[in-house]
């Protein structure tokens, strides 16, 4: 049984680009959320999906967007990158319990290098 | 707002020693959930336990242990006889109830070292 897995590993990208980031959640799970996370701190919530729409959201700004498909798997989306989006963003899965708070299930994460 | 902090930054221990993490929370809401997560070096976090806020037993789980106690918004983390594979980061979140985990609220970790 497949875990949580993200795509690519690691990214170096120059300020003002556009990157994508893929997260496939754990088989069975329903809900993805996006998590930055920059050294030294724990993961900030950025947004979370579920049934191919935006839920809940964290403090980011629009530049941060996201999708997610019929499939359950989803995407982030960052344009205009900034130095201060260097970080690790870690994908979570979870599944709906119809209001009951479940277990994360985190992927091993991507790490994007800004510069 | 809903703020957990871990005043560790970091811990030291030599294998063996018991070691407990602290961590503090502050929300508003009167049913939450709590949760441990540890960090290895690969970066993946790993679920340890959730808590919700009508639950204060202690919970144990082989070397692990957990005390919750509401009166003064802890919910701090022992590990037992320490080993040199419980080296790695430690985080505490805080979650609202009837959401799904996913909109944690993190502390920013303690850094535990195990040395042989």
């Amino acid at each position: 049984d497949a875990g949580v897995t993200q795509s690519p590993t690691h990214l170096i990208k120059t300020r003002g680009q556009q990157v994508t980031l893929r997260c496939s959640p754990k088989s069975g799970h329903d809900t993805v959320s996006w998590y930055q996370q920059a050294l030294g701190q724990g993961p900030q919530f950025i947004f979370q999906y579920y049934e191919e729409e935006e839920r809940q959201r964290g403090n980011f700004p629009d530049r941060f967007s996201g999708h997610q498909f019929p499939n359950y798997s989803s995407e982030l989306n960052v344009n205009a990158l900034l130095l201060g989006d260097s970080a690790l963003y870690l994908c979570a899965s979870s599944l709906n319990g119809q209001g009951s708070v479940g277990e994360q299930f985190f992927g091993p994460g991507t790490r994007l290098t800004v510069l | 707002a809903q703020k957990v902090t871990q005043a560790q930054t970091e811990i030291s221990v030599v294998e063996k020693e018991d070691v407990t993490l602290d961590c503090v929370y502050e929300t508003r809401d009167t049913t939450y959930y709590l949760f441990w997560y540890k960090q290895p070096p690969s970066g993946e976090l790993v679920f340890l336990i959730r808590r919700n806020s009508f639950d204060e037993q202690n919970e144990i789980s082989g070397r692990y242990s957990w005390n919750f106690q509401k009166s003064t918004s802890s919910f701090n983390f022992t590990i037992t006889a320490s080993q040199v594979v419980d080296s790695a980061v430690y985080f505490c979140a805080l979650s609202e109830a009837f959401t799904h985990a996913g909109k944690s609220t993190f502390g920013d970790g303690t850094t535990l070292t195990v040395k042989p």
